[in-house]
């Protein structure tokens, strides 16, 4: 089946620090892929929708400029955090969707990454 | 605006049948998905429905309504390990999935 690879699955660091993950589909095209925000006892919450060569379109509250979303290729898609706070602390979650067939194709999701920020 | 409704939590035996419920209001309808996600992980697809009717996949079968903006996920014979949250999802008419809150699934011996 579809398999995602997201990496790293942990980070600690400090405030102020920037934080890359990378999302990547390993063995099927994703035009598109999806970043997740997840806090605990609580749902999915989709941050932006990333086009292979183009801008991310994102969701309403989510800021631009604190998270950094290029999709490079048609098999990885990065975000990076910015300056991170506290309050950025969550389980960050990619997924993919495979660019042929209809619009039965599911999202397949990352392992998600666990981010603390002290 | 848009809904997705399901339980927050229920409880089950071990080896017994459990149903999941998920009703939904969405601006139009593209399929619906049912994911299980264990605690500290992420989601993992089960299934998929377009039409009326039940999809059966193993120990589970998912079933949908869209006159009734309604579906509910099934699974016999539980085990331990299906203690997980479930959770329901609905493309709307711009492919995008709408996401319920999840039914923490308990089961218990």
């Amino acid at each position: 089946g579809a398999v995602v690879s997201q990496h790293p699955s942990r980070v600690i660091c400090k405030s102020g620090t920037s934080v890359k993950i990378e999302c990547r589909s390993l063995d099927f095209q994703a035009t598109t892929m999806f970043w997740y925000r997840q806090f605990p006892k609580q749902s999915l919450m989709l941050m932006a929708t990333s086009n292979e060569g183009s801008k991310a379109t994102y969701e309403q509250g989510v800021e631009k400029d604190k998270f950094l979303i290029n999709h490079a290729s048609l098999t990885l898609s990065t975000l990076t955090v910015t300056s991170a706070h506290p309050e950025d602390s969550s389980f960050y979650i990619c997924s993919a969707r495979e660019a042929k067939g209809t619009g039965n194709q599911p999202q397949h999701f990352g392992d998600g990454t666990r981010l603390s920020i002290l | 605006g848009q809904n997705i409704d399901q339980p927050t939590e229920m409880t089950a035996t071990e080896g017994a049948i459990v149903q999941i419920n998920c009703t939904y209001q969405t601006s139009g309808f593209n399929g619906l998905f049912w994911y299980q996600q264990h605690a500290g992980e992420a989601p993992t697809f089960l299934s998929y429905n377009v039409l009326d009717g039940l999809e059966e996949k193993g120990r589970f079968s998912s079933f949908l309504s869209r006159s009734k903006g309604y579906s509910y996920l099934l699974l016999k014979e539980l085990q331990m390990k299906d203690s997980a949250s479930y959770l329901c999802a609905v493309r709307d008419s711009n492919y995008q999935l709408i996401w319920g809150a999840g039914t923490k699934l308990i089961i218990k011996p």
